[in-house]
């Protein structure tokens, strides 16, 4: 019974297109983030929310905007898709407060063709 | 941010015989050092956490070794079995209210009955 869930599993898109990557959580944790997975960078981290706020953003470009509309929700929407953003994409949470377990999405696999 | 380096990124073993792998970072204000399993098509799983106030932890067939004067920790998995067999992420984490953990890249263990 996964706690964290992310849709859809598996995503194609083409090139330019936009695509939103939907994450729930029902941990009941304060803490969102999304990372990113690919052959040449495993587990980078993207974005960190907390109790809804932008916490931090390492994702240089701007075409990666998060949206909370929920305190347990963290969704992710990439405009002007390129090839480069084939990758796998995990939604993670935790409680606030530093050194608390991050648990993560089962993930999006994201292929831009 | 935090660089986190992680060696090696390939290693086999034989059955019954110990994994190590090793991790150094760079910001000495990191003080939760936490090491995540991954199987194939599955999302990463933490196994073990180390925090500054410790050197050594264990569990399960688990080892981590903190050296906060070398920035540098590891995991060592005693008595290896095949379901050892995964990718192992080591991670670190630095001082502030929320918990952003910076991941190595990765190593990927085999262990050969």
């Amino acid at each position: 019974d996964p706690k964290i869930i992310q849709k859809p599993k598996y995503l194609v898109a083409v090139t330019g297109s936009e695509k939103i990557l939907i994450c729930e959580q029902y941990l009941g944790h304060n803490a969102m983030y999304w990372y990113r997975q690919s052959a040449k960078k495993p587990l980078e981290f993207m974005f960190s929310y907390s109790y809804q706020k932008l916490m931090d953003n390492q994702t240089a470009s701007s075409r990666f905007q998060p949206q909370s509309s929920k305190k347990n929700h963290l969704d992710l929407q990439i405009t002007a898709l390129k090839p480069d953003d084939s990758a796998t994409y995990f939604c993670a949470s935790s409680q606030s407060g530093g050194q608390n377990t991050l648990y993560f999405g089962a993930g999006t696999r994201l292929s831009v063709l | 941010g935090e660089q986190v380096e992680q060696l090696p990124s390939i290693l086999r073993v034989q059955e019954g015989s110990s994994a190590s792998i090793n991790c150094t970072y760079e910001n000495s204000a990191s003080n939760y050092f936490p090491w995540y399993k991954q199987e194939p098509g599955e999302n990463p799983k933490l196994i073990i956490d180390i925090r500054s106030n410790m050197e050594r932890k264990q569990t399960q067939g688990l080892i981590v070794l903190l050296d906060k004067k070398a920035k540098r920790f590891s995991l060592h998995i005693t008595d290896t079995q095949p379901g050892d067999s995964a990718m192992y992420f080591c991670a670190a984490s630095a001082l502030g209210n929320y918990n952003v953990l910076y991941f190595g890249s990765g190593t990927k263990l085999t262990v050969e009955p």
